[in-house]
């Protein structure tokens, strides 16, 4: 069990440019979630994934957010032309999914995205 | 309305010490999850202790405990022996229903700085 992992751990990107994020869950877990957290703030929730299905989407996802998680391994994540307003960290998690509400959630540690 | 409030933005507390991290909750749902993450400069949330609506008895993971009112719709976070290591930002977080796949939301956070 390697944990979460994420890549790139930080990012700097002009506005305007489009960015990937990539998230390897826990092998095994068919749950994965993305959140977003601004400096001083809790996460807040953008979508998660049961297998390759995305299920909910957070109103914060706007059209300019995509998220692909195929064949159920892997996701990324890709910010479209990218605004100040998205710099953030982007934290990855997954669950089992084994549908138990005392479920905890694994997370990775994070890509820091700044948009100059 | 703020489904997870965190009243306390920072904490000193002494090492050795015992600390209190407040959490005050709203739902309607009579089934749900409370959930305390610990995230230290590093950036990784890692999972320190759950309680469950219907569960009879405070939960309890070590040196950390979780006093639940659950009248009052609060959980509060007890570290108990306060240690260096125990510096860093603290989440509580509730998971709504049955279903595991619903989202966690979480608080704003509380900081705490253990002195020496």
């Amino acid at each position: 069990d390697t944990g979460v992992s994420q890549n790139p751990r930080h990012k700097i990107t002009k506005r305007g440019q489009n960015v990937t994020f990539r998230c390897d869950p826990i092998s095994e877990h068919n749950r994965l979630y993305w959140y977003r957290q601004t400096l001083g703030q809790g996460p807040e929730f953008l979508t998660y994934f049961q297998n390759e299905a995305q299920l909910e989407k957070s109103r914060l996802l706007s059209d300019r957010f995509s998220a692909e998680r195929p064949k159920g391994s892997f996701s990324t994540l890709e910010i479209q032309r990218t605004e100040q307003g998205d710099s953030a960290m982007y934290l990855c998690a997954s669950s089992e999914g084994q549908g138990v509400t005392n479920e905890k959630l694994f997370f990775g540690s994070g890509t820091q995205l700044s948009v100059l | 309305a703020q489904k997870i409030t965190q009243t306390q933005p920072g904490m000193f507390v002494q090492e050795k010490e015992a600390v209190t991290l407040d959490c005050t909750y709203d739902t309607s749902d009579p089934s749900y999850g409370l959930f305390w993450y610990k995230q230290p400069s590093s950036g990784e949330m890692i999972f320190l202790i759950y309680q469950g609506s219907y569960d009879q008895q405070n939960a309890t993971e070590g040196r950390y405990s979780l006093n639940f009112q659950k009248a009052r719709k609060s959980a509060n976070l007890v570290i108990s022996a306060s240690q260096l290591g125990d510096s860093a930002m603290y989440f509580c977080a509730m998971r709504e229903g049955m279903a595991a796949g619903n989202k966690l939301t979480f608080g704003g956070g509380t900081r705490v700085l253990v002195k020496p």
